[in-house]
């Protein structure tokens, strides 16, 4: 596909559980974030991936949150023992080198605790 | 740490008025700022970049300004439409040139009929 694609657009889980969300970028782009969006509010960056590595995993709320990236391309954001807290939109973007250049944003991935 | 700042507060103007959203940032200095438009439900799209050296850019309807001086970057659409009403957001590289990109928490236009 031509765009930023992410998987799946909409999740429900128990509290408790573990999810992973899953962003697959605009091919040949190096760079490639995760940002949080909570209803009515903006975007929470979380991680930062250039090629395969986080310079900058700043964002991340807890030890719960864990991101990683392969072959340059997909990443896998993961959260574990999901809180209500946890519930939001989770976006991703890429870009074709650092965050000089326009960023590309997928649908996100709506994640639901109950 | 740094700070972006938008109006929280929804922007209400008249169809073919300008509309001036405004970025205020604090406590460091970007290389370049860029303007996105988010509609509901769906992923924040690219509109502007702005350089440092830049002082202004356009595109069709749309005019961004830098002011390294006062940390301020203003965003104008000119002849503005109903089909403009949306959440616009400004975003800034992060300190130390480390890529990242944070974003402000956005201002929301309503363009009436």
């Amino acid at each position: 596909g031509a765009g930023v694609s992410q998987s799946p657009s909409n999740k429900v889980t128990e509290k408790g559980k573990d999810v992973e969300l899953r962003c697959d970028p605009i091919s040949g782009h190096t760079a490639l974030y995760w940002y949080r969006q909570r209803l009515g509010q903006g975007l929470e960056f979380l991680i930062y991936f250039q090629g395969n590595s986080a310079p900058d995993k700043s964002g991340l709320p807890s030890d719960r949150f864990s991101a990683e990236r392969t072959g340059e391309s997909v990443s896998t954001l993961t959260i574990q023992r999901t809180q209500q807290e946890d519930s939001a939109v989770y976006l991703c973007a890429s870009s074709l080198v650092q965050a000089n250049t326009e960023a590309f944003f997928g649908q996100g991935t709506r994640l639901t605790v109950v | 740490s740094q700070k972006i700042e938008q109006n929280s507060e929804a922007l209400n103007i008249q169809e073919g008025k300008t509309a001036t959203l405004t970025c205020n940032y604090t406590n460091y200095s970007p290389a370049y700022l860029q303007w996105y438009r988010q509609d509901p439900g769906r992923g924040p799209v690219f509109l502007l970049l702005i350089r440092e050296n830049e002082k202004e850019k356009r595109k069709e309807r749309l005019k961004v300004t830098f002011d390294t001086t006062l940390k301020q970057s203003l965003f104008h659409i000119t002849a503005s439409q109903p089909a403009d009403s949306a959440t616009y957001l400004c975003a800034l590289d992060g300190p130390s040139n480390t890529g990242k990109l944070i974003f402000g928490q956005g201002t929301t236009l309503q363009v009436k009929p």
